[in-house]
């Protein structure tokens, strides 16, 4: 079975320091995603990472996947207030079903 | 272009009370999936749809029902609403396949009193 795990749950950061938030996973997997969540709203996608060594950036948020070590981890540079909310990542292997990690709630303090 | 739309938004229920939760895509997606969010629990699979005409059993099933009623439409009911079942639902949908990336609507609040 499939396990997640976000590090940290919470996180409160001033603006422009830079933070990672780490996702581990228990076994194999082929496509990680990274969504996030703005309080009260729904879920929307960031990033899809297939494979190993991939590396993805879209403005101040940089997603990497190293399948060796079961790790992602989400970058986030020179943080601005716009970019609280709730950062979620998902895997599946195959037709496994997308297991969840459990969200790390980011909260950027002017 | 709607992307997946859920109805209702917020719903108060009765404890043994019914209903059915709307949901309802347009970008031509195969697969469709409902989940339940709780508190520091990310989000749990109640079932899924991979394709019209198909459905199957997710994480947590137990007390729903679903309805794929056609490629666009994917329905969940709560036949006998239990306080446990109190919860933020959320549809999505994937164009690719059946775990590709997913398209999520807005969610519905169910409070189940």
């Amino acid at each position: 079975e499939l396990k997640v795990e976000q590090n940290p749950l919470f996180l409160s950061m001033q603006e422009g320091k830079n933070y990672t938030i780490y996702c581990n996973y228990s076994t194999t997997s082929d496509r990680l995603y990274w969504y996030r969540q703005d309080p009260g709203k729904s879920l929307e996608s960031l990033f899809v990472l297939l494979s190993n060594g991939a590396v993805k950036q879209e403005g101040r948020l940089m997603a990497s996947l190293d399948t060796k070590a079961r790790l992602s981890t989400l970058h986030i540079t020179a943080a601005v207030h716009d970019l609280s909310a709730t950062y979620f990542c998902a895997l599946t292997f195959g037709n496994e079903k997308l297991t969840f990690g459990t969200g790390t709630r980011l909260t950027i303090i002017p | 272009n709607a992307g997946v739309t859920q109805t209702p938004k917020f719903q108060v229920l009765k404890t043994g009370q019914s209903m059915t939760l709307q949901c309802a895509q347009d970008m031509n997606h195969n697969s469709m999936y409902w989940y339940r969010q709780d508190p520091g629990m990310g989000l749990r699979l109640i079932y899924y749809s991979a394709s019209e005409g198909t459905t199957d059993k997710g994480e947590v099933p137990n007390g729903y029902n679903v309805s794929r009623l056609n490629k666009r439409e994917f329905s969940l009911r709560l036949e006998s609403a239990a306080p446990s079942q109190t919860s933020v639902y959320f549809c999505a949908s994937s164009e690719e396949g059946i775990w590709t990336e997913a398209f999520f609507g807005q969610g519905t609040r169910l409070t189940v009193v």
